[in-house]
């Protein structure tokens, strides 16, 4: 039982375009939500978060968006830049959880072409 | 300052044996956790070790693993009788504290290969 899904395994995008990247979950209780990059023999790293007293929370070219009546999210990268190319992680979790109750969803790699 | 690190950055092992996997966090880190990631899934958690306290084995897959941590410093992952659903890639990540508030830091990962 998937709780955090990424239904998008892979995504191509133009240099200079918007990346989208989408992230829905089943459980009510995920009040917290993260999203993570990975470069290739690399470990995740953190990108930016989002608590669900907020709909939107921007950090210089990303931006993440919650809609909680959908139980979604996304995250966008806008200008996309070819170092952008890396597997991109969503996660959510209880606030008051901490990171033994994050459940990780399973990744969407994105490719920025030049 | 240095991040986390991890050793071996590869590991191919027969069945049956027994591996260790070690983990270096970030000084200062009290927090220090380790995932499992199996090929198209998610990062699957394992334990946590936080300060002083007892560890959170509650994500430990079955009594053939083990983790111990030496103070607030070092961790090593043990994987007794090794099984080819072993097979997986294993990280660390440490951090100032358990809430989701403080950024966690991950190290690149052990790749295991059970043969």
């Amino acid at each position: 039982d998937q709780q955090v899904k990424q239904n998008s395994p892979s995504l191509s995008v133009q240099e200079g375009r918007i990346s989208i990247l989408n992230c829905d979950y089943t459980n009510s209780m995920f009040d917290y939500f993260l999203w993570y990059k990975k470069y290739p023999a690399e470990g995740p790293t953190f990108l930016i978060s989002i608590s669900s007293i907020k709909d939107k929370n921007e950090d210089g070219r990303f931006t993440v968006f919650l809609n909680k009546s959908a139980k979604h999210l996304s995250l966008h990268i806008v200008p996309s830049q070819p170092g952008d190319s890396a597997v991109y992680f969503c996660a959510a979790s209880p606030i008051s959880g901490g990171y033994q109750k994050v459940t990780f969803g399973i990744g969407t790699k994105l490719q920025v072409i030049p | 300052g240095a991040g986390v690190s991890q050793s071996p950055s590869n590991k191919v092992t027969e069945k049956g044996k027994d591996v260790e996997l070690r983990c270096d966090p970030i000084s200062g880190h009290t927090a220090l956790y380790w995932y499992r990631q199996r090929l198209g899934q998610g990062l699957e958690f394992l334990i946590y070790f936080q300060g002083n306290s007892a560890p959170d084995k509650s994500g430990l897959p079955s009594d053939r693993f083990s983790a111990e941590r030496t103070g607030e410093s070092v961790s090593t992952l043990t994987i007794q009788r090794t099984q080819q659903e072993d097979s997986a890639v294993y990280l660390c990540a440490s951090s100032l504290g358990l809430s989701v508030s403080y950024e966690q830091y991950f190290g690149p990962g052990t790749r295991l290969t059970v043969t």
